[in-house]
């Protein structure tokens, strides 16, 4: 069974950058038709997709988000990490690292962790 | 871009059948999963590919998609089934993204 955890600090300062990281157990970041996603959720609102990176390093943002972010694969330490740049009191969320496959459904996600932007 | 809307809120009694919709252009052409969000908890996958059920999702759980429309369906309400629902599609249509829907809380009276 596939398990992903998050971890990074809860505060970031605004302006500065959002830096969480993302291990994966029971399964390898480096094999299969995955897509390693990170999705977020403003308190009391919904699920809004970051983006994801596929094991060969390829990536896909949301264009949004696009210019302040960086998905990338550690495959020695089967993690993978979300930079996201400049944040804002907007970017205050849960943030959950997942798996994707076949169709785009997100079959596994991690337990999530609030990131909190203020000074 | 592409926008799922969903109903904000249903309501249903125990027993009963809760029908919640995702609304988006022509979604029918596209591939829809659903998901179940306790409070507090990580979204759970109840449906994927428009109409298949995950692994120990119960029976109860079923969905629909055609035209502008898909549809989650839960029939005999539990009370467990309180929750948020949400529609996620695949967009090809502008750019290529995931887009969820706006979310629905579902409420057993």
């Amino acid at each position: 069974q596939v398990q992903l955890q998050e971890s990074g600090p809860g505060l970031v300062k605004p302006s500065e950058t959002l830096s969480l990281t993302c291990t994966v157990s029971g399964g390898s970041v480096s094999s299969g038709n995955y897509h390693w996603t990170w999705i977020r959720q403003p308190p009391g609102e919904g699920l809004e997709w970051v983006g994801y990176i596929y094991y060969s390093g390829s990536t896909n943002y949301n264009p949004s988000l696009k210019s302040r972010v960086t998905i990338s694969v550690d495959t020695s330490k089967n993690q993978f990490s979300l930079k996201l740049s400049s944040v804002t009191a907007a970017d205050t969320a849960v943030y959950y690292c997942a798996r994707a496959d076949n169709w785009n459904e997100v079959a596994y996600w991690g337990q999530g962790t609030l990131v909190t932007v203020s000074s | 871009s592409y926008v799922l809307t969903q109903p904000p809120s249903v309501s249903v009694a125990p027993g009963q059948t809760a029908r919640i919709t995702c609304g988006g252009n022509n979604i029918g052409s596209k591939t829809v999963h659903w998901y179940q969000q306790r409070p507090g908890q990580a979204p759970v996958l109840v449906i994927y590919y428009d109409s298949d059920r995950p692994s120990g999702i119960p029976e109860r759980f079923s969905g629909s998609n055609s035209g502008n429309t898909a549809t989650l369906t839960i029939s005999s309400v539990e009370a467990g089934d309180e929750a948020d629902y949400y529609c996620q599609v695949w967009d090809t249509s502008t750019d290529h993204r995931n887009v969820f829907g706006t979310g629905t809380k579902v409420t057993v009276l």
